[in-house]
């Protein structure tokens, strides 16, 4: 079984800043990675599949890089909308998120 | 416009069953994997079991194995999960998602419904 690890937990930065997280496959993955968003009292939002393409209109702050094992979720310049939890997906398993919240 | 609506949730008691109905509309219902992921309070997302576009693929994660049944019926566009034997770690919201990547073997979850809470307590 595939054990996805993300890092860090939790990621405070503050508005207009750059926050990179990160996601780790305990065996490689190829490029088959997803990252989703979830808001609080909100169903996950999907923001990247295949490791790098993002889905239909979602802002170009967002971008995915990776392949492999190592995977990185990148937002720049962020906004008050992207404070929220971020998983990382590969088939079956969901990373554990990352809380990305406001310095 | 793609929207998924699950429903079915609420209270029963350990040992108990439920059946989750997700009700979709605006695409070819037909056409597409259709998955249910879920959420225990305050914790992180749970694939739980996945059903390929004409039903005849299915799969579970291991908690529920034995327990769950996923099944649909395109004539209805509907997506079901029989929930049998709950246990009071089932508690959680519910989530059907559609897979457009599932027969490629690369899946991600382009489209989510709502949510319906599960909560199992005696």
């Amino acid at each position: 079984e595939i054990v996805m690890t993300q890092s860090p937990a939790t990621l405070s930065v503050s508005p207009g800043e750059r926050a990179t997280l990160s996601c780790r496959a305990s065996q490689s993955v190829s490029s088959n990675l997803a990252w989703y968003q979830q808001k609080p009292g909100q169903a996950p939002r999907l923001l990247i599949y295949g490791a790098s393409t993002r889905a239909t209109g979602l802002p170009a702050r967002f971008s995915g890089s990776g392949s492999g094992t190592e995977f990185t979720l990148t937002i720049t310049s962020l906004q008050s909308e992207d404070f929220a939890v971020y998983y990382c997906h590969h088939r079956g398993t969901f990373g554990g998120g990352t809380k990305v919240e406001i310095k | 416009e793609v929207q998924l609506l699950e429903s079915g949730g609420g209270l029963v008691q350990p040992g108990g069953s439920l059946r989750l109905s997700c009700a979709d509309s605006g695409f070819t219902f037909s056409s597409y994997a259709i998955v249910w992921v879920r959420q225990a309070p305050g914790k992180g997302l749970e694939w739980v079991s996945s059903i390929s576009d004409n039903g005849g693929a299915t799969y579970y994660a291991d908690s529920v194995k034995g327990r769950f049944t996923i099944s649909r019926d395109n004539s209805k566009n509907t997506l079901y999960l029989q929930m049998n034997s709950l246990r009071v770690e089932d508690t959680a919201i519910y989530y059907c998602a559609r897979d457009p990547g599932f027969s490629s073997g690369s899946d991600y979850f382009d489209y989510w419904g709502q949510g319906t809470l599960v909560t199992v307590s005696s």
